[in-house]
């Protein structure tokens, strides 16, 4: 069955800091792997997304993630951490039957 | 350009009643999905859609059903309202040749 795992409720980070949220997924054949994140009150934004090539994937806002077949993960990074980062991000996998699963969700904090 | 609008963005039913939330897209998307976010659970796949007249159980179907008579919009049924059902949903669609979803800003739903 496929799934995705964020083994991290929240995580917590000074302002100008490298950040990394973590993600584990099961799922069979070649993943598509997404990011999302979201504000309060708001819907899902998507930050950026792997699907071929290159294990380090560039998104929105400075944030990246690698993506590591091996460790089946698909960790989100950024090298400097901003107050406004904060928010709840979710990793998610998509199937060869088109459907989306998400993780849990992380909560991000970051603190002046 | 709207992109995935949700309506309502509030309700409160009592036991038993029912109601429709109604997702529109101006984007020609071809798949659709709705999605019910739990605290502490993600996003979880109520049901969706590859294209017009076509829908599909996700991993929660239970106590919901969904019809596509257009490919811009998406109806998601509560026949009988549960306090189970309290939640927040939303709604993604995408296009069948782009990996990534699209998300409306939620439903907030309270049965009591």
């Amino acid at each position: 069955a496929q799934s995705v795992a964020q083994p991290e409720d929240q995580v917590n980070v000074a302002e100008g800091n490298p950040l990394t949220v973590k993600c584990t997924y099961s799922v069979s054949g070649n993943p598509y792997l997404f990011w999302y994140v979201q504000y309060p009150n708001r819907g899902l934004q998507f930050l950026l997304k792997y699907i071929t090539g290159d294990n380090l994937v560039k998104g929105s806002y400075g944030f990246e993630a690698e993506f590591n077949k091996s460790q089946t993960s698909f960790h989100l990074k950024k090298p400097s951490a901003l107050v406004s980062d904060s928010a709840l991000y979710f990793c998610a996998v998509r199937d060869v039957f088109n459907k989306f699963y998400f993780g849990s969700g992380t909560k991000l904090n970051v603190k002046p | 350009n709207a992109g995935v609008t949700q309506t309502p963005k509030f309700r409160v039913l009592k036991t038993g009643q029912s109601m429709t939330l109604l997702c529109a897209q101006d984007m020609n998307h071809e798949y659709m999905y709705w999605y019910r976010q739990d605290p502490g659970m993600g996003l979880r796949l109520i049901h969706y859609s590859v294209g017009e007249g076509t829908t599909a159980k996700g991993e929660v179907p239970d106590g919901y059903n969904v019809s596509r008579l257009k490919k811009q919009n998406f109806l998601l049924g509560l026949e009988s309202a549960a306090p189970s059902q309290t939640s927040v949903y939303f709604c993604a669609s995408r296009k069948g040749t782009d990996p990534e979803a699209f998300f409306g800003q939620g439903t907030r739903l309270t049965v009591v």
